[in-house]
């Protein structure tokens, strides 16, 4: 168990619809990444927060957007859905301050979206 | 922006045996190495990891090494194990500021050890 926790583990919905997940950080942690995996694409970076701020951006569609809470927690919010949306998506924390040598990324459980 | 590359993308071993895994990256500024091991529908898991200023770095059966001059690094794991059968990722990635930055990952190998 890392201590990243993600909801729902699993997510059924339609084409055209919108849906939200949830991510917890680690305790401490300031940082959040998304990363989405599928198939063809492998694990590809959505987005980043650090302490409530967007820090970087990958390739993230205009229709999906996040952003994080003042407790730390981080959702993605995912509109318009299209059948090449289904996959896996992950976020994960890390411990911030002082570029740490401790500092690494940890991986939540997941949440595996099928749109149909 | 970074560009890593990892070979082989599917590797076979016999129980015993020594397994390679090789990734490249492209970016001279990425400073730290991550390799995760994820088994099916599981989340990537951190096995080991190498800042830019080592260049290796072992735990009991997985070693890691990295040469910045030819931008490359490499996992070993020594006497494999059939629970060691999962997709391996290798990553690069540099800090930012205050925090780690976003990860670069390779395509994953698909290593499977045989009784």
């Amino acid at each position: 168990d890392s201590g990243v926790t993600q909801t729902p583990k699993h997510l059924i919905t339609a084409t055209g619809q919108r849906v939200t997940l949830r991510c917890s950080p680690r305790s401490g942690d300031l940082s959040v990444y998304w990363y989405q995996q599928s198939l063809d694409q492998g694990l590809q970076f959505l987005i980043q927060y650090y302490n409530g701020e967007e820090r970087a951006k990958g390739n993230i569609l205009e229709r999906f957007s996040a952003q994080q809470f003042p407790d730390l927690h981080s959702e993605l919010n995912l509109s318009s859905l299209e059948l090449g949306d289904s996959a896996l998506y992950f976020c994960a924390s890390s411990v911030a301050g002082g570029l740490g040598e401790q500092e690494t990324q940890y991986f939540g459980p997941g949440t595996r979206l099928l749109v149909l | 922006g970074e560009n890593v590359e990892q070979h082989p993308s599917t590797l076979s071993v016999q129980e015993g045996d020594s397994a390679v895994i090789k990734c490249t990256y492209s970016d001279s500024a990425s400073n730290y190495f991550p390799w995760y091991k994820q088994e099916l529908g599981k989340r990537p898991q951190l096995i080991i990891d190498i800042r830019s200023n080592v260049g290796e770095k072992k735990d009991q059966r997985i070693a890691v090494t990295l040469n910045k001059t030819a931008k490359h690094f490499s996992l070993h794991i020594t006497e494999t194990q059939p629970e060691d059968s999962a997709v391996y990722f290798c990553a690069a990635s540099k800090d930012r500021g205050s925090t780690l930055g976003r990860l670069y990952f390779g395509r994953g190998t698909q290593l499977t050890v045989w009784p």
